[in-house]
């Protein structure tokens, strides 16, 4: 089956400190990975993908993620947490049918001072 | 251009009651995508259209849904005879032609709450 695990409902990082969320994945065939962010009452937004090549992508806000295929996994890292990271954090695996994704229950950040 | 644009963002129902729920893709997008996100989870995908044409329905429920992406004007989510169960977030997404190694960009959201 096809599934996307977060296995981490939620965490809370001090401001400064460095950051990973875990993403596991089981996907049939080559899998697309996706990490959006959601503010609250807010749309998703892209910090980054994997199609293929290099497996450490770089994203936007100073996010970068690693693709593992032999761990099924898709982690998301920052090194240095900022307050305005605080938010909820979706994996999601995509294949043959463009933007039909499969999301992870997703990670919520809090950041304290 | 602008992105995803989804209306309304907020929209209340009674049960009983039907909602529609609108999608505007992006400029040069030719593929919808609905979600829904209930109260503490993430995107389940519902239905994946293409113009005039419904290319993947595996997460729609069998009653009382149904989603068309007409030749002119946006896409729209239909709801009949909404139930409190139905009260969630749904979110439109657009992709461009072509479905290897796209993107997918999401609209804002609209947050369906039946009363």
């Amino acid at each position: 089956a096809q599934s996307v695990t977060q296995p981490d409902i939620h965490i809370t990082v001090s401001e400064g400190a460095s950051l990973e969320l875990r993403c596991n994945y089981s996907y049939g065939a080559t899998p697309y990975l996706f990490w959006y962010v959601q503010s609250p009452g807010q749309g998703l937004q892209l910090l980054l993908k994997y199609f293929s090549g290099d497996t450490l992508v770089q994203g936007i806000k100073g996010f970068e993620a690693e693709f593992k295929r032999s761990q099924s996994s898709f982690n998301l890292r920052k090194p240095s947490v900022h307050w305005s990271d605080a938010a909820e954090y979706f994996c999601a695996v995509g294949g043959n049918q463009g933007g039909k994704l499969i999301f992870g229950q997703g990670t919520e950040l809090s950041v304290k001072p | 251009n602008a992105g995803v644009m989804q209306n309304p963002r907020h929209l209340v129902r009674r049960r009983g009651q039907e909602a529609r729920l609108r999608c505007s893709p992006m400029k040069g997008h030719s593929h919808v995508y609905w979600y829904r996100q209930l109260p503490e989870e993430g995107l389940k995908f519902m239905v994946y259209l293409q113009k005039e044409n419904i290319i993947d329905e595996s997460g729609m429920p069998k009653e009382r849904f149904s989603a068309e992406f007409p030749k002119e004007g946006p896409s729209i989510l239909r709801i009949q005879q909404v139930v409190r169960g139905d009260s969630a977030a749904y979110f439109c997404a657009s992709s461009p032609p072509g479905v290897w190694g796209t993107e997918a960009f999401f609209g804002q959201g609209t947050r369906l709450t039946v009363v």
